[in-house]
């Protein structure tokens, strides 16, 4: 059975702090990784992929990959009250089109 | 570029009693998938169609699930009879199989059986 284990939270961050949040999963051969943020009442949205070890920035957002330790995290950087949301981490299984979720991280960013 | 469409967005119905969720995903994504969310048990893939063939239905819980594509713009999941340990939030997603860059959830059917 495939997982993806996340920490559920809440993690509480202060506004403008650098918001770290994990993901580990058990499959050795994935090769693509996701994070979708999730609303309370909405539908999960994509805001970061990622296929290479090491680091991937976009704006405030940065995702690492370790696949040796089967590791995947997100920082977001100045982190803002818009930002508090249930982080969601994917992973693809190896050989489909896939995902296995995460059942996420709860944000919480305290103005 | 209407995203994916799912209707109904809210469905009540009674213990016993069919249902109907419907999808009709991305012009020219290529890959659909139904996943269901529920406190408990986070978000679970239950069958995901590639050009409109089933390809992996093992999360489907039981035989009371069937899921359908019969053309590229629309699919259904029916769910006959319905319990309430169905009730949850019922999204469909799509993506381009050719580009493995994410899926485009809809925004989601939630389902009450009492």
């Amino acid at each position: 059975q495939k997982e993806v284990e996340q920490n559920s939270g809440p993690l509480s961050v202060p506004e403008g702090a650098i918001a770290s949040l994990n993901c580990t999963y058990s499959d050795r051969g994935s090769q693509s990784f996701f994070w979708y943020r999730q609303y309370s009442g909405k539908s999960p949205e994509l805001i970061m992929s990622i296929y290479s070890n090491g680091d991937k920035e976009d704006g405030r957002f940065t995702a690492q990959l370790n696949k040796a330790s089967q590791y995947v995290s997100l920082l977001i950087r100045d982190s803002q009250p818009s930002d508090s949301a249930t982080y969601l981490c994917a992973v693809m299984v190896s050989g489909t089109y896939k995902y296995i979720f995460g059942t996420g991280t709860r944000l919480k960013v305290l103005a | 570029d209407a995203g994916v469409i799912q209707s109904p967005r809210h469905e009540v119905t009674e213990m016993g009693q069919e249902v109907t969720l419907r999808c009709k995903p991305i012009s020219g994504h290529n890959s659909l998938f139904w996943y269901r969310q529920t406190m408990m048990r986070g978000l679970e893939l239950l069958i995901y169609f590639n050009n409109n063939v089933p390809i992996d239905d093992s999360g489907m819980p039981e035989d009371r699930f069937s899921a359908k594509m019969p053309n590229a713009s629309f699919s259904t999941l029916k769910i006959q009879p319905s319990e309430p340990r169905d009730s949850a939030v019922y999204f469909c997603a799509s993506s381009k199989t050719s580009i493995a860059n994410g899926y485009t959830f809809g925004s989601g059917t939630r389902l009450t059986v009492v």
